[in-house]
């Protein structure tokens, strides 16, 4: 059972814009603990594509984008493209259970 | 470059203990401040935190497992293990593990991760 809610599913035409939301509490995102996304593609592993809250790793389009305020972040795709049609989960620490927890996950379509 | 990989029995029995390596390669564990880590997810489910070890034998555990998961490490053959004892059917998933890296404690993330290895609880 995660502490980290995302939505199930979110969706979008080619070149929209896409935010997934993770909503946590006072204990992970809102304790101040960083916020991390992976884009996770059918049958392959997480791969980090935003670490620190709002960091791009080498390589990752900066059509994404992170943010955070209070309890929740969110992950913000813009110009989105077939190849973003993937999973997405959120990552954290939460001081409440001394370790990491991630959220629910999301799964992005390109109409 | 950084590469990781999983090996270990892919069946396991109910009630018997889980053991896999992740072999790192491109880079020495021992001479890394980094954590390695382990995650698994279960078909059609998210990800879980297993627990994290680094090079000196320090651990961090997911309190979920804290009574049946034991991590090592072996700096001699630049490896890291995970046992998880009386697995269930719940323990079915793909296992992965994983550099986690950062700053600190609750700013670290994972990266890069191996390719997984899925590991079945079954009689």
């Amino acid at each position: 059972q995660s502490v980290l809610t995302q939505p199930p599913s979110v969706s979008g035409a080619p070149g929209q814009r896409v935010t997934i939301s993770c909503t946590g509490s006072s204990s992970n995102i809102g304790a101040g603990s960083d916020v991390h996304w992976y884009q996770q593609s059918p049958g392959t592993a997480p791969k980090v594509i935003m670490y620190g809250n709002n960091n791009r790793p080498s390589g990752v389009p900066d059509r994404f984008s992170g943010s955070r305020s209070g309890t929740s972040a969110s992950l913000a795709i813009t110009g989105l493209q077939a190849e973003d049609e993937a999973d997405y989960h959120c990552h954290s620490y939460d001081s409440s259970l001394s370790g990491y927890v991630f959220g629910t996950g999301t799964k992005v379509t390109v109409l | 470059q950084l590469h990781l990989q999983e090996s270990g029995p892919g069946l396991v029995k109910p009630s018997e203990t889980q053991s896999l390596t992740c072999a790192v390669s491109g880079a020495s564990i021992s001479s890394s401040s980094d954590y390695w880590g382990w995650i698994r997810q279960p078909p059609g489910e998210g990800l879980e935190w297993i627990g994290s070890i680094k090079y000196s034998g320090s651990t961090s555990y997911n309190p979920s497992f804290k009574n049946r998961v034991t991590m090592s490490v072996d700096t001699s053959k630049n490896q890291f293990s995970l046992k998880l004892n009386s697995v269930t059917a719940a323990d079915t998933a793909v296992y992965y593990c994983a550099r986690h890296c950062g700053p600190g404690t609750g700013r670290r993330w994972f990266d890069p991760w191996g390719q997984g290895t899925l590991v079945t609880v079954s009689s």
